[in-house]
């Protein structure tokens, strides 16, 4: 079965300083990655996704994330944050192995950058 | 091209009654899919719709159920309404494959049960 944990409920950061939201992921083979953002009162918004190739992708916003494999691990990182990336981030995971599963959302991770 | 559209956007029902709530996806997609979003749970999937047929389903009571017409239209259904199902429903399309974009989301339909 597939799954994502998103250890940190909460993320705190300056505005400016750089930020990172972890997630990782178990799926039985290679997996196919994704980050979504949600604002207040909004559905969920695509940011970046990995499928295969490079492990950095860049994605909207400036963010970026790396695809780890020997950690099972796919961080979402911003070089600088901005109080406007405020919001709640979602990491998704599905195995293509698995036939026409659904994604797999993790818990979220709410990033607050202070001003 | 026209996202995904959710009515309606906010709900008030009274528990024991029932709730129909509606999802439109983009133009080409034959995929929907619904999630409830609670703050404690995330996001649980419910089920998802592929021309007219449930391709999966989420582990939630017969409580819940949806159906998906010609259109790609979806709508799913929740009867005797608890407490409990006061969440955001979150409705996603997707074309054949989810290499693009993954899902794209609706703004969701806010439910709350009292």
């Amino acid at each position: 079965a597939q799954s994502v944990a998103q250890p940190e409920d909460q993320v705190n950061v300056a505005e400016g300083n750089p930020l990172t939201v972890k997630c990782t992921y178990s799926v039985s083979g290679n997996p196919y990655l994704f980050w979504y953002v949600q604002y207040p009162n909004r559905g969920l918004q695509f940011l970046l996704k990995y499928i295969t190739g490079d492990n950095l992708v860049k994605g909207s916003y400036g963010f970026e994330a790396e695809f780890n494999k020997s950690q099972t691990s796919f961080h979402l990182k911003k070089p600088s944050a901005l109080v406007s990336d405020s919001a709640l981030y979602f990491c998704a995971v599905r195995d293509p192995n698995s036939g026409n599963t659904p994604l797999v959302f993790g818990k979220g991770t709410r990033l607050s950058v202070i001003a | 091209k026209a996202g995904v559209t959710q009515t309606p956007r906010y709900l008030i029902k009274t528990r024991g009654q029932q709730v129909t709530l509606s999802c439109s996806p983009i133009s080409g997609h034959r995929s929907v899919s619904w999630y409830q979003q609670t703050p404690g749970q995330g996001l649980q999937f419910l089920f998802e719709y592929f021309s007219e047929t449930q391709r999966n389903k989420g582990n939630f009571p017969g409580r819940f159920s949806g159906r998906q017409f010609s259109n790609s239209r979806s709508e799913m259904n929740v009867s005797t309404l608890e407490l409990g199902d006061s969440a955001l429903y979150l409705c996603a399309s997707s074309g054949d494959t989810l290499l693009n974009y993954g899902y794209t989301f609706g703004s969701g339909t806010r439910l709350t049960v009292v």
